[in-house]
């Protein structure tokens, strides 16, 4: 069973960040926080993980709260090709897909 | 470096068959992972190979199964096919052990499966 919340669609406006909910309430102290996004029929496409810093890469920023029970997906400047389900995984051996965020951006 | 690659794309067969894929993973790593995904349930993963041994499984029926190869290349195969076997199944790979911590896993396009 997936371990994380997130909200099921959410809309953006090409050229605005688009910010990303998770929350992990029962996240363990070794787990890493993931994220996922897959655009349709495609295979999941990897964004970035964290265990306990935020961290940032050419994609995307993740921030993870203090507590580590939730965490956000930053992505700076949404394009239209951002299109896609967004999932946030909390990993152990296997990667747990819960039904993700659908962010559509609009022109 | 060349992804993951899966074959074949799309495959068509009938209730009772069996059906094998293929799934040749990066370059360099050891770790393979299949998941499942249809429209009801969502992504689920079916199991990871790692040195040509199974190290954790899913919740699949015995119908499911797999195997790695000493090159790290893998194939599932599904037995006695049913209409609900109809889905994308998807290959993974990733560099590090299985059944440690999770690494970051890259996957693959994908297997569109339909049972008539």
């Amino acid at each position: 069973d997936a371990k994380t919340t997130q909200p099921p669609s959410m809309d953006c406006a090409e050229g605005r960040a688009a910010n990303l909910p998770c929350n992990h309430s029962t996240i363990s102290g070794n787990e890493y926080v993931y994220w996922y996004r897959q655009i349709h029929s495609q295979g999941p496409q990897y964004i970035i993980h964290g265990l306990k810093n935020n961290e940032t890469n050419e994609m995307a920023s993740l921030i993870i709260t203090e507590d580590r029970k939730s965490s956000t997906l930053i992505l700076p400047h949404a394009t239209l090709r951002d299109t896609a389900v967004y999932y946030c995984i909390v990993s152990d051996y296997k990667l747990s897909f819960g039904a993700g965020t659908t962010v559509t951006v609009r022109a | 470096k060349a992804g993951v690659t899966q074959t074949p794309r799309y495959l068509i067969k009938t209730r009772g068959q069996q059906v094998t894929l293929s799934c040749s993973p990066i370059s360099g790593h050891r770790s393979v992972s299949w998941y499942q995904q249809t429209p009801g349930q969502g992504l689920q993963f079916l199991f990871e190979y790692f040195s040509e041994t199974q190290r954790n499984k899913g919740n699949f029926p015995g119908r499911f199964s797999g195997r790695q190869f000493s090159n790290s290349r893998s194939e599932m195969n599904v037995s006695t096919l049913e209409l609900g076997d109809s889905a994308l199944y998807l290959c993974a790979s990733s560099g590090l052990a299985g059944g440690m911590i999770a690494d970051t896993q890259y996957f693959g396009p994908g297997t569109r499966l339909t049972v008539l």
